[in-house]
């Protein structure tokens, strides 16, 4: 199964707050999991990806958590910003050319001032 | 920087009207990439290219092909538009399995 499923629709945090965003995927050949951010106007921009090697990883405010055995992974966003106010993209993949790229269907995220 | 340059960011076409969109990346990557935007979809990939004239079909290739001539450059072709390719339309290009670098998009309205 080639689906990556991704919830919520829509979220809308207060600023300061945490946003969490979550996904699912079935496909266990996948190996790399990226979250993509797209600004209105924009094309989508790398955020930060993960391994199936490691269950976190964390840049600044944004952390991936990753359950293997679940196959389930989240993106988290501390302290969220108006300036994140975005589409958030999950993403997975396999492959040596990067054709086998499944998107989630997105997340608009809207952080409040 | 790298960049991924679509050259046109809004079009308007009637249908049964040839489009060609076109894709330029200035990063010297192997691999480029089509894929098309629709509300509630996420991204669905039409065609990609792993090196100059080779193509393959994504997941929604039908009403569409593709030219890739330059390593530089990736053309997506509609040769017969229809109103239910109105969409947005993402160029990505990247260095094998890693990274995707998308362009702004080509929004495609086509009457």
């Amino acid at each position: 199964q080639q689906q990556v499923k991704q919830s919520p629709q829509s979220l809308i945090v207060q600023k300061g707050g945490i946003s969490i965003i979550n996904c699912a995927y079935e496909n266990t050949a996948f190996d790399y999991f990226p979250w993509y951010q797209q600004f209105p106007g924009k094309g989508p921009a790398l955020l930060i990806a993960i391994r199936p090697d490691v269950s976190e990883k964390k840049e600044g405010r944004f952390t991936i958590s990753f359950n293997k055995s679940a196959k389930q992974f989240s993106l988290h966003i501390m302290d969220s910003q108006p300036g994140d106010s975005a589409t958030y993209f999950c993403a997975a993949s396999w492959g040596n050319y990067g054709q086998n790229f499944v998107f989630g269907p997105g997340t608009r995220l809207s952080v409040l001032p | 920087d790298v960049k991924v340059t679509q050259s046109s960011r809004y079009l308007v076409k009637r249908t049964g009207e040839k489009v060609f969109l076109e894709c330029v990346q200035d990063m010297d990557h192997e691999n480029m990439f089509w894929y098309r935007q629709d509300p509630g979809l996420g991204l669905r990939l039409i065609y990609f290219s792993y090196d100059v004239k080779m193509k393959e079909k994504g997941d929604i290739p039908e009403g569409y092909s593709v030219s890739r001539e330059k390593k530089e450059r990736f053309s997506l072709i509609l040769e017969s538009a229809s109103t239910n390719q109105t969409s947005m339309y993402l160029c990505a290009s990247s260095l094998g399995a890693g990274e995707l670098f998308f362009g702004e998009g080509s929004r495609l309205t086509v009457l």
